[in-house]
């Protein structure tokens, strides 16, 4: 079955403009957990939606921001970015229940966001 | 801040075990221990997860001490695909069902060699 899908795979941006990244999880998942990952600070937790709600929230400005789709298509937007938002953005899906044997999270490819 | 300490890096040459060590005792009696590694510019990709017993895929073999306050991760074989980073989570739950972050320490950069 499909992976996780992430577009776009490479993004670059200038100061101050905003950027919205797309994340489509495996079929019939409803959870999906967006990851911001930096040289410096590695992966961080940015926040999770499952069926349309945010459930879970990181420690970063309110510059970034999500939504999850009736579809549990998921996208993220960061507003007036700023250099330090030069990152590699991923995405991961589950099925958001515990109950299944396997609820590991399925991490997309990622997308590369420059921002100059 | 992460629930896990690791060593920064090791070195396996290829075709032998390589064993990753994980420390985590200050886990507590529900939270699982998981495995992901991430090649280089690519997702992480899970691995192996555990919560008492030793766990085995056809990927690795997970060790767990009795006390949980550490863990060990076997690559049986390690191949120069092996290559990668490697991190040991302690999985944080928060409320109610699978609605837990995953909280990455630095991992293990595991060089395998011919």
């Amino acid at each position: 079955k499909a992976g996780v899908t992430q577009t776009p795979r490479y993004l670059i941006k200038t100061r101050g403009q905003q950027v919205t990244l797309s994340c489509s999880p495996i079929s019939g998942h409803r959870s999906v957990s967006w990851y911001q990952q930096t040289p410096g600070q590695g992966l961080q937790f940015l926040f999770e939606y499952f069926s349309e709600t945010q459930r879970n929230k990181g420690n970063f400005p309110g510059r970034f921001s999500g939504r999850q789709f009736s579809n549990s298509r998921s996208e993220m937007n960061v507003s007036t970015l700023e250099l330090g938002d030069s990152a590699l953005y991923l995405c991961a899906s589950s099925t958001g229940f515990r109950a299944t044997p396997n609820y590991g999270y399925t991490f997309g490819s990622g997308t590369r966001l420059t921002v100059v | 801040d992460a629930k896990t300490t690791q060593p920064p890096s090791m070195d396996c040459a290829e075709g032998r075990a390589a064993n990753l060590p994980c420390n985590h005792s200050t886990i507590s009696g529900n939270e699982y221990v998981y495995w992901y590694r991430q090649i280089h510019s690519q997702g992480p990709q899970y691995i192996i997860h555990g919560l008492k017993n030793n766990e085995t895929n056809e990927m690795a073999s997970l060790i767990i001490t009795e006390d949980r306050k550490s863990s060990t991760l076997i690559l049986p074989h390690a191949t120069l695909r092996d290559t990668a980073v490697y991190y040991c989570i302690v999985r944080v739950d928060v409320g109610q069902g699978n609605t837990g972050k995953l909280i990455f320490g630095q991992g293990t950069t595991l060089q395998v060699k011919p």
